[in-house]
Protein backbone atom coordinates (compact mmCIF):
# COMPACT_ATOMS: atom_id res chain seq x y z
CA UNK A 1 0.00 0.00 0.00
CA UNK A 2 1.05 3.56 -0.50
CA UNK A 3 1.40 4.22 3.09
CA UNK A 4 1.21 3.23 6.74
CA UNK A 5 -1.72 0.57 7.42
CA UNK A 6 -2.74 -0.17 10.87
CA UNK A 7 -6.05 -2.68 11.88
CA UNK A 8 -8.13 -2.89 13.43
CA UNK A 9 -9.12 0.48 13.12
CA UNK A 10 -11.54 0.53 16.65
CA UNK A 11 -11.14 -1.80 18.94
CA UNK A 12 -13.25 -2.50 22.10
CA UNK A 13 -12.12 -4.43 24.77
CA UNK A 14 -13.38 -5.22 27.95
CA UNK A 15 -11.25 -4.94 31.28
CA UNK A 16 -8.67 -7.69 31.73
CA UNK A 17 -8.60 -9.00 28.10
CA UNK A 18 -5.85 -9.03 25.86
CA UNK A 19 -5.48 -6.74 22.98
CA UNK A 20 -3.07 -6.89 19.60
CA UNK A 21 -2.77 -3.89 17.39
CA UNK A 22 -1.09 -4.75 13.90
CA UNK A 23 0.35 -1.93 12.20
CA UNK A 24 1.96 -2.45 8.27
CA UNK A 25 4.68 0.22 8.16
CA UNK A 26 5.66 1.55 3.99
CA UNK A 27 7.50 -1.05 2.34
CA UNK A 28 11.01 -0.88 2.92
CA UNK A 29 10.83 1.82 5.93
CA UNK A 30 13.74 1.42 8.22
CA UNK A 31 12.11 2.73 11.26
CA UNK A 32 9.22 1.74 13.14
CA UNK A 33 7.78 3.80 15.95
CA UNK A 34 4.62 3.35 18.25
CA UNK A 35 2.67 6.44 20.04
CA UNK A 36 -0.11 6.72 22.63
CA UNK A 37 -2.69 9.21 22.36
CA UNK A 38 -5.16 9.70 24.99
CA UNK A 39 -8.22 12.00 23.97
CA UNK A 40 -7.25 15.77 24.05
CA UNK A 41 -3.30 15.22 23.86
CA UNK A 42 -0.49 14.90 22.33
CA UNK A 43 1.45 11.62 20.99
CA UNK A 44 3.09 10.04 23.59
CA UNK A 45 6.37 8.12 22.65
CA UNK A 46 5.80 3.96 23.12
CA UNK A 47 8.59 2.19 21.84
CA UNK A 48 11.27 2.70 18.42
CA UNK A 49 12.27 -0.22 16.37
CA UNK A 50 15.08 -0.02 13.96
CA UNK A 51 14.58 -2.98 11.45
CA UNK A 52 13.78 -5.75 13.97
CA UNK A 53 15.70 -4.57 16.40
CA UNK A 54 13.90 -2.89 19.36
CA UNK A 55 16.01 -0.01 20.14
CA UNK A 56 14.10 2.32 22.24
CA UNK A 57 11.32 0.44 24.78
CA UNK A 58 11.40 3.12 27.54
CA UNK A 59 7.86 4.92 27.28
CA UNK A 60 6.22 1.37 27.26
CA UNK A 61 3.53 2.37 30.10
CA UNK A 62 4.13 -1.19 32.11
CA UNK A 63 5.00 -4.61 31.90
CA UNK A 64 1.66 -4.97 30.46
CA UNK A 65 2.53 -3.80 26.82
CA UNK A 66 5.01 -5.66 24.62
CA UNK A 67 5.54 -5.07 20.68
CA UNK A 68 7.54 -6.99 18.54
CA UNK A 69 8.84 -6.73 15.01
CA UNK A 70 10.63 -10.13 13.93
CA UNK A 71 11.21 -9.61 10.31
CA UNK A 72 11.50 -6.02 10.25
CA UNK A 73 8.24 -5.22 8.74
CA UNK A 74 4.74 -5.91 10.07
CA UNK A 75 4.52 -4.72 13.68
CA UNK A 76 2.49 -5.76 16.69
CA UNK A 77 1.72 -3.84 19.79
CA UNK A 78 0.07 -6.19 22.61
CA UNK A 79 -1.42 -5.42 25.54
CA UNK A 80 -1.88 -7.71 28.20
CA UNK A 81 -5.04 -7.77 30.69
CA UNK A 82 -6.38 -4.02 29.72
CA UNK A 83 -7.32 -1.36 32.26
CA UNK A 84 -9.60 1.51 31.58
CA UNK A 85 -6.19 3.81 31.46
CA UNK A 86 -5.08 2.18 28.46
CA UNK A 87 -7.96 3.48 26.21
CA UNK A 88 -6.52 6.07 23.55
CA UNK A 89 -5.69 5.99 20.09
CA UNK A 90 -2.46 4.19 19.16
CA UNK A 91 -0.16 5.43 16.47
CA UNK A 92 2.05 4.02 14.66
CA UNK A 93 4.67 5.68 12.07
CA UNK A 94 7.46 4.49 9.56
CA UNK A 95 10.63 6.56 8.30
CA UNK A 96 12.75 5.33 5.04
CA UNK A 97 16.12 5.97 7.72
CA UNK A 98 16.66 6.08 11.62
CA UNK A 99 16.06 8.73 13.95
CA UNK A 100 12.64 10.62 14.85
CA UNK A 101 12.03 12.17 11.67
CA UNK A 102 15.16 14.70 10.94
CA UNK A 103 16.58 12.57 8.59
CA UNK A 104 13.43 11.41 6.32
CA UNK A 105 9.49 12.08 7.52
CA UNK A 106 7.60 10.34 10.07
CA UNK A 107 4.71 8.70 8.11
CA UNK A 108 1.64 7.82 10.30
CA UNK A 109 -1.19 5.47 9.90
CA UNK A 110 -4.52 6.44 10.80
CA UNK A 111 -4.20 5.01 14.09
CA UNK A 112 -6.41 2.43 16.26
CA UNK A 113 -9.04 3.67 18.99
CA UNK A 114 -8.67 1.05 21.74
CA UNK A 115 -11.65 1.56 24.12
CA UNK A 116 -11.82 -0.90 27.09
CA UNK A 117 -14.83 -0.70 29.08
CA UNK B 1 14.86 16.31 28.95
CA UNK B 2 12.72 18.03 26.08
CA UNK B 3 10.02 19.49 25.95
CA UNK B 4 7.44 21.71 24.04
CA UNK B 5 4.86 23.91 25.04
CA UNK B 6 2.16 25.08 22.65
CA UNK B 7 0.12 28.13 24.12
CA UNK B 8 -3.71 28.17 23.57
CA UNK B 9 -5.30 24.61 23.38
CA UNK B 10 -7.96 26.57 20.85
CA UNK B 11 -7.44 29.18 18.58
CA UNK B 12 -10.16 30.60 15.85
CA UNK B 13 -9.95 32.82 12.88
CA UNK B 14 -11.69 33.93 10.41
CA UNK B 15 -11.66 32.68 6.66
CA UNK B 16 -8.28 35.08 4.92
CA UNK B 17 -6.99 36.04 8.33
CA UNK B 18 -3.11 35.38 9.61
CA UNK B 19 -2.90 32.54 11.65
CA UNK B 20 -0.12 32.37 14.29
CA UNK B 21 0.45 28.99 16.35
CA UNK B 22 2.34 29.49 19.30
CA UNK B 23 5.37 26.72 20.53
CA UNK B 24 8.08 27.53 22.45
CA UNK B 25 10.66 24.43 23.26
CA UNK B 26 13.08 23.30 26.06
CA UNK B 27 16.22 21.72 25.55
CA UNK B 28 19.64 21.62 26.71
CA UNK B 29 20.72 20.33 23.79
CA UNK B 30 20.40 21.78 20.06
CA UNK B 31 16.83 21.09 19.04
CA UNK B 32 15.65 20.26 16.05
CA UNK B 33 11.73 21.33 15.31
CA UNK B 34 8.72 19.92 13.93
CA UNK B 35 5.27 20.77 12.99
CA UNK B 36 2.27 18.10 12.35
CA UNK B 37 -1.42 18.80 11.35
CA UNK B 38 -4.02 16.25 12.28
CA UNK B 39 -7.29 15.95 10.22
CA UNK B 40 -10.25 14.31 11.91
CA UNK B 41 -9.71 10.34 12.59
CA UNK B 42 -6.49 10.56 11.11
CA UNK B 43 -2.47 9.84 11.29
CA UNK B 44 -0.21 13.36 11.18
CA UNK B 45 1.07 14.72 8.67
CA UNK B 46 4.30 16.39 8.57
CA UNK B 47 4.09 20.40 7.74
CA UNK B 48 7.54 21.47 8.04
CA UNK B 49 10.92 20.96 10.35
CA UNK B 50 13.47 22.87 11.50
CA UNK B 51 17.12 20.69 11.26
CA UNK B 52 19.37 23.38 12.07
CA UNK B 53 20.35 25.05 8.40
CA UNK B 54 17.90 27.98 7.72
CA UNK B 55 15.87 29.49 10.79
CA UNK B 56 12.95 29.98 8.47
CA UNK B 57 11.24 27.19 7.35
CA UNK B 58 8.65 27.01 4.73
CA UNK B 59 6.40 24.55 4.99
CA UNK B 60 3.03 22.58 2.90
CA UNK B 61 -0.34 24.05 2.41
CA UNK B 62 1.48 28.01 2.69
CA UNK B 63 2.87 27.42 6.51
CA UNK B 64 6.42 28.62 7.62
CA UNK B 65 7.64 28.86 11.03
CA UNK B 66 10.52 30.76 12.71
CA UNK B 67 13.54 29.04 14.44
CA UNK B 68 14.55 31.74 17.20
CA UNK B 69 16.78 30.73 19.76
CA UNK B 70 16.91 33.35 21.83
CA UNK B 71 12.92 33.12 22.62
CA UNK B 72 13.38 29.64 22.48
CA UNK B 73 10.14 29.59 20.13
CA UNK B 74 9.36 28.07 16.94
CA UNK B 75 5.62 29.65 16.23
CA UNK B 76 3.72 28.10 12.85
CA UNK B 77 1.98 30.96 11.04
CA UNK B 78 0.28 31.54 7.31
CA UNK B 79 -0.63 34.70 6.14
CA UNK B 80 -4.32 33.97 5.15
CA UNK B 81 -6.67 30.93 6.53
CA UNK B 82 -8.33 28.63 4.43
CA UNK B 83 -11.60 26.74 5.78
CA UNK B 84 -9.39 23.40 4.80
CA UNK B 85 -6.58 24.46 7.80
CA UNK B 86 -8.96 23.58 10.34
CA UNK B 87 -7.67 20.51 12.19
CA UNK B 88 -5.54 20.08 15.17
CA UNK B 89 -1.43 21.22 14.85
CA UNK B 90 1.09 19.94 17.12
CA UNK B 91 4.43 20.93 17.92
CA UNK B 92 7.50 18.46 18.53
CA UNK B 93 11.03 18.10 19.81
CA UNK B 94 13.95 15.96 19.08
CA UNK B 95 17.35 15.91 19.12
CA UNK B 96 20.76 14.02 18.00
CA UNK B 97 22.59 14.60 20.68
CA UNK B 98 21.22 13.30 23.62
CA UNK B 99 21.51 9.07 22.85
CA UNK B 100 17.17 9.84 22.71
CA UNK B 101 17.26 10.44 18.46
CA UNK B 102 14.28 8.09 18.72
CA UNK B 103 11.93 10.31 20.76
CA UNK B 104 9.86 12.64 18.86
CA UNK B 105 7.98 14.67 22.21
CA UNK B 106 4.83 16.21 21.09
CA UNK B 107 3.34 19.27 22.51
CA UNK B 108 -0.43 18.97 24.10
CA UNK B 109 -1.70 20.25 20.62
CA UNK B 110 -3.37 23.16 19.36
CA UNK B 111 -6.88 23.24 17.67
CA UNK B 112 -7.62 25.88 14.70
CA UNK B 113 -11.13 26.43 13.76
CA UNK B 114 -11.47 28.63 10.83
CA UNK B 115 -14.52 30.87 10.64
CA UNK B 116 -16.38 32.64 7.29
Amino acid sequence: GAGVSQSPRYKVAKRGQDVALRCDPISGHVSLFWYQQALGQGPEFLTYFQNEAQLDKSGLPSDRFFAERPEGSVSTLKIQRTQQEDSAVYLCASSLAGGAGYNSPLHFGNGTRLTVT
Amino acid sequence: AQSVTQLGSHVSVSEGALVLLRCNYSSSVPPYLFWYVQYPNQGLQLLLKYTSAATLVKGINGFEAEFKKSETSFHLTKPSAHMSDAAEYFCAVTSINTGTASKLTFGTGTRLQVTL
